[in-house]
């Protein structure tokens, strides 16, 4: 099974400043990586696919970036809604093989 | 606009079975590329897939709980079954089922229900 790593576990960045969230895969998975937000009691909501496509509706200051096993998120100008946890999602071998990362909460600063 | 909603009981006992279905509009499993994910989250604790159905009906679960896990659907009712044997307090956790569009966002989970808390404990 593909392990998903993420880090760090918090990331504190103030209001307006860059955020940058990482997550290695175990193994390649080219270019098959999802980032998801979650806000507290809310399901996941889909920011990223294909490592560096974004979503319908996701606003511009969301990016993903890498390859293979390497994957980065950054969140340009944070804004005060954007202080959620994030996840990474790999689907290289979809359906067989669908794995997440830990998480990554980011706090304001 | 597609919505999925998750219904099942809150409480089981160990040992026994979880049967929860998810209910969907807006989009049906009869069209080609259409799957319905089951995921789960204990609480504080990160995300899990769980199984997946397509269009064609076939069905497919993570290894680690292939020998627990069902999955069915009723097409005409827009439904999605999850049964998950020999539940244990480790199963505690919320169960989200989310749509999956293959020939979208292949791979990915684009629309999720506001998912149902289930306890394990006698």
């Amino acid at each position: 099974e593909i392990m998903m790593t993420q880090s760090p576990a918090t990331l504190s960045v103030s209001p307006g400043e860059r955020a940058t969230v990482s997550c290695r895969a175990s193994q390649s998975v080219g270019t098959n990586l999802a980032w998801y937000q979650q806000r507290p009691g809310q399901a996941p909501r889909l920011l990223i696919y294909g490592a560096s496509l974004r979503a319908t509706g996701i606003p511009a200051r969301f990016s993903g970036s890498g390859s293979g096993t390497e994957f980065t998120l950054t969140i340009s100008s944070l804004q005060s809604e954007d202080f959620e946890v994030y996840y990474c999602q790999q689907y290289n071998n979809w359906p067989l093989s669908i794995t997440f990362g830990q998480g990554t909460r980011l706090e304001i600063k | 606009q597609v919505t999925l909603r998750e219904s099942g009981p809150a409480l089981v006992k160990p040992t026994q079975t979880l049967t929860l279905t998810c209910t969907f509009s807006e989009f049906s499993l009869n069209t080609a590329g259409m799957c319905v994910n089951w995921i789960r989250q204990p609480p504080g604790k990160a995300l899990e897939w769980l199984a997946l159905i397509n269009w064609d009906g076939h069905k497919y679960y993570a290894t680690s709980l292939k020998t627990r896990v069902t999955l069915s659907r009723d097409t005409s009712k827009n439904q999605v079954v999850l049964t998950m044997s020999n539940m244990e307090p480790v199963d505690t956790a919320t169960y989200y089922c989310a749509r999956t569009f293959h020939f979208g966002a292949a791979g990915t989970m684009d629309y999720w229900g506001r998912g149902a808390p289930v306890t394990v404990s006698s």
